[in-house]
């Protein structure tokens, strides 16, 4: 079983729609759930974290984690052409090693 | 200055060459990291260097060389690469190697084909 599970898509959605992007994990020591954002030929940025189980908003997105579940989500509200990227679910076990998961490509339709 | 720079953007060398990537942060980060990621693929760690010491190596082919001159740059020297290593090399810093939720701050890469 992999550590982390994501479908890789592609997901196609029209502009303003609500987009929803999952991972399972199978570790529990995981603590710290991070979300990456990759563009086309660019490196993956930082999107945003949450710590434990709970919300995290940030503007048009949210953060979700139910460690009962060992499930992860990131909701995209009023959902942008720009927002057409790979989106890279990225927990973190104890020690300074991300675990990637496959990446889910998002394509936003104007 | 809150990027990591990554020279060159492309590189295209032979089976026979040796090359370099370069790779620098002025952020003051402790902790860099070179990945590998395959079109369509999530990024792979290959080495993590820890206030400029390798701490990890993900059995990385010896043809891959990593080095740490001080805690601004990164390089990883190429020799005798196969076309199947071929892919985007991503150079990442992060603020304290302990600390992994902080994030990481990656470069845009250098595209390698090896012909």
């Amino acid at each position: 079983q992999k550590e982390v599970e994501q479908d890789p898509g592609p997901l196609s959605v029209p502009e303003g729609a609500i987009v929803s992007l999952n991972c399972t994990y199978s570790n529990s020591a995981f603590q710290y759930f991070m979300w990456y954002r990759q563009y086309s030929r660019k490196g993956p940025e930082l999107l945003m974290y949450t710590y434990s189980s709970g919300n995290k908003e940030d503007g048009r997105f949210t953060a979700q984690v139910d460690k009962s579940s060992k499930y992860i989500s990131l909701f995209i509200r009023d959902s942008q052409p720009s927002d057409s990227a790979t989106y890279l679910c990225a927990p973190v076990p104890p020690g300074f090693k991300t675990i990637f998961g496959a990446g889910t490509r998002l394509f936003v339709k104007a | 200055d809150t990027e990591v720079t990554q020279t060159p953007k492309h590189l295209v060398m032979g089976m026979t060459n040796k090359k370099s990537l370069k790779c620098e942060q002025h952020m003051g980060h402790r902790a860099m990291y070179w990945y590998k990621q395959k079109a369509k693929k999530p990024p792979e760690l290959m080495f993590v260097y820890s206030y400029e010491k390798l701490s990890i190596n993900e059995s990385v082919p010896s043809r891959f060389s990593p080095e740490c001159p001080n805690s601004s740059l990164l390089n990883l020297h190429l020799h005798a690469l196969q076309p199947e290593d071929s892919a985007l090399y991503l150079c990442a810093s992060s603020q304290d190697p302990d600390r992994a939720h902080y994030g990481y701050t990656f470069g845009s890469g250098t595209r390698l084909t090896v012909v």
